[in-house]
């Protein structure tokens, strides 16, 4: 197993377009979550899957950002309508059932609106 | 409103000698804590982590210490090391919230050669 992988590294977007982002947990992880990472802050939490269930989005998290993980694997967050204040770093982590807070990381997906 | 502060953005230290890096943090609800490191163009990587029923744990060279009535916990790496450079988050969670971590803003260390 290679890690949690996402996809693409970078993004240039355009104000107004829609981007979305691939995640590939760990295999046998069955808690995968995504936090934004802007600069000079720590990362903040979006959105925490167990499995297929979508169960915690935080208030960060605007009706502009979807996240879902078909089948309690790969995970994908969408981002409608780009704004410049979405430029940041979009992380994924994955952890397996009762891993408390040691988490996975990827190496995040740079999301730059212009 | 910051629940979990890390007040040096940055700090150097001589090879071989001891870096602390300390954090703070004002939930009560907080019963476990981490270090994630985290080097340029990479995702944190999970150092250490401590339970709020101890108050040190130990991890070859990384010891992590937390002192829950002062709600304060610092990284302890000795002997430092110039490949520790990076920086360091300390973050903090709750069993009861699905493990969703709340992290500080990051402490740059820089160990000199």
């Amino acid at each position: 197993d290679t890690g949690v992988s996402q996809d693409p590294r970078h993004k240039i977007t355009k104000r107004g377009q829609n981007v979305t982002f691939r995640c590939d947990p760990i295999s046998e992880h069955n808690r995968l979550y995504w936090y934004r990472q802007t600069l000079g802050q720590g990362p903040e939490f979006l959105t925490y899957f167990q499995n297929e269930a979508q169960l915690e989005k935080s208030r960060l998290l605007s009706d502009r950002f979807s996240a879902e993980r078909p089948k309690g694997s790969f995970s994908t967050l969408e981002i409608q309508r780009t704004e410049q204040g979405d430029s940041a770093m979009y992380l994924c982590a994955s952890s397996p059932m009762g891993g408390g807070g040691s988490y996975t990381f990827g190496s995040g997906t740079r999301l730059t609106v212009v | 409103d910051q629940q979990v502060k890390q007040n040096s953005p940055s700090l150097s230290v001589q090879e071989g000698r001891i870096s602390i890096l300390n954090c703070d943090y004002t939930n009560s609800m907080f019963d476990y804590f981490l270090w994630y490191k985290k080097y340029p163009a990479e995702g944190p990587t999970f150092l250490i982590s401590i339970s709020s029923i101890k108050d040190k744990n130990e991890d070859g060279r990384f010891t992590v210490f937390l002192n829950k009535s002062a709600k304060h916990l610092s990284l302890h790496i000795v002997p430092s090391q110039p490949g520790d450079s990076a920086v360091y988050f300390c973050a903090a969670g709750s069993g009861g919230s699905n493990y969703k971590l709340t992290f500080g803003k990051g402490t740059l260390l820089t160990v000199n050669p």
